[in-house]
């Protein structure tokens, strides 16, 4: 299986900072990666797919990129909305897997 | 608007087995340009992709689970199905079903529902 690690397990961070969650995978996924957001009882959202393509109807401030193996997730400048969890999932092959997810939390 | 609803029994007693049922509406689950796919979360822990089925009826699993699973898709009820046998209380979680474009990602979710396993 191909392992997601992502890091930090949690962020502090303020409204109007900029922020980046980072997800390394064990093997090469190539760029299929995607980012999602679960707020508090809900279901996760998706946000990025194929590394860094925005899904539709996601705030811009919201971007991908990826450098071999490491992905990274940027939130340009926090909203009081984005504060919740973020997991990243590889579907380079199967069994598709999950990163450990990133809450970030206010300072 | 694409909707997902599961619906099953909440409580499933350890060594039974926990039925699911995912109702699509809003579109085709004989679309041919989607699978459909079982996610589980135990609580305050992370997602974990169970299976997912095309609506031929090809599977996918996780190992991890394959031996327990079974996903089955009713085209004409414009639904699929899980079930997961021998559960113990390792099981208890929130069960997502979803749709899944052909590159794999899941891009309509369900609201999920809490199985959880106690005698």
């Amino acid at each position: 299986d191909i392992q997601m690690t992502q890091s930090p397990s949690t962020l502090s961070a303020s409204v109007g900072d900029r922020v980046t969650i980072t997800c390394r995978a064990s093997q090469s996924i190539s760029s299929w990666l995607a980012w999602y957001q679960q707020k508090p009882g809900k279901a996760p959202k998706l946000l990025i797919y194929k590394a860094s393509s925005l899904e539709s109807g996601v705030p811009s401030r919201f971007s991908g990129s990826e450098s071999g193996t490491e992905f990274t997730l940027t939130i340009s400048s926090l909203q009081p909305d984005d504060f919740t969890t973020y997991y990243c999932q590889q579907y380079n092959s199967y069994p598709y897997t999950f990163g450990q997810g990133t809450k970030l939390e206010i300072k | 608007q694409l909707q997902l609803q599961e619906s099953g029994p909440g409580l499933v007693k350890p060594s039974e087995t926990l039925s699911l049922t995912c109702t699509v509406s809003g579109g085709s689950i004989s679309s041919s340009s989607y699978y459909w796919g079982w996610i589980c979360q135990p609580p305050g822990k992370g997602l974990e992709w169970i299976g997912s089925i095309y609506y031929s009826g090809s599977t996918y699993y996780n190992p991890s689970l394959k031996s327990r699973v079974t996903i089955s898709v009713d085209t004409s009820k414009n639904q699929f199905s899980l079930k997961l046998s021998s559960v113990t209380a390792a099981d208890t979680a929130v069960y997502y079903c979803a749709r899944m474009p052909a590159l794999g990602t899941f891009d309509y979710w369900g609201q999920g529902t809490l199985v959880t396993v106690s005698s």
